[in-house]
């Protein structure tokens, strides 16, 4: 079946505009997750949604972040103002439920780009 | 806080060498150890799995142990093809919260023919 689906796949954007980043989840997942993947890093957590609810959103760097997720499936990264240190990989990954013994499958990522 | 330590990188080694990328972790608990994989140009990649002490996650000759008391989730093969060139992630997730992966910093491996 489909796997988890990212939109765009690269983002150029200049010092202090708004971004949207899409994620698909694999249909049927409740819970969703946003990473951000910096260059030689490993990804860093950033939100994490059950549902349509943020359960965890600790890792959200600044208020500048946003992410939503109205219906329980497509979730949508928001970005304000943006800044040439946000340009990075953003991950988007989901499993069935919220299990330290399940999967999460991620998406290709959307590479993120600020000048 | 929970973390993961890997072996930096990078590695090279000739095909049908032995592989060895060493993981230790921190964590509160006992987590779930995993690790990814990440093919040039594509997402990452479950490669295998360990959910409790003493587990061995396998896959594609990849293996992995989950050892409690040295904390350490080392990934091995016995012999390495060239289309094992990626870069590897060794990874947790906390049984407490059960939401969010904490990653090594990944091990780059090129196989050469």
């Amino acid at each position: 079946g489909a796997g988890v689906s990212q939109t765009p796949s690269n983002k150029v954007t200049e010092k202090g505009k708004y971004v949207e980043l899409r994620c698909d989840p694999i249909s049927g997942h409740t819970a969703l997750y946003w990473y951000r993947q910096s260059l030689g890093q490993g990804p860093e957590f950033l939100i994490y949604f059950q549902g349509t609810g943020a359960a965890d959103d600790s890792g959200l760097p600044n208020d500048r972040f946003f992410a939503v997720r109205p219906e329980g499936s497509v979730s949508t990264l928001k970005i304000q103002r943006t800044e040439r240190g946000d340009s990075a990989v953003y991950l988007c990954a989901s499993s069935l439920r919220s299990s330290a013994q399940e999967t999460q499958y991620f998406g290709p990522g959307t590479r993120l780009l600020v000048l | 806080g929970d973390s993961v330590t890997q072996m930096e990188g990078p590695v090279t080694l000739s095909e049908e060498a032995f592989l060895t990328i060493n993981c230790t972790y921190t964590a509160t608990g006992y987590p779930s150890l995993f690790w990814y994989v990440q093919y040039p140009g594509e997402g990452l990649q479950l490669l295998l799995k360990a959910t409790k002490a003493d587990d061995k996650g396998s896959n594609k000759g990849f293996e992995a142990t989950y050892r409690k008391e040295t904390t350490s989730f080392h990934l091995e093969k016995g012999s390495v093809q060239v289309s094992d060139s990626a870069v590897y992630f060794c990874a947790l997730i906390s049984r407490r919260t059960g939401n969010q992966f904490y990653f090594g910093t990944g091990t780059s491996l090129t196989v050469i023919p």
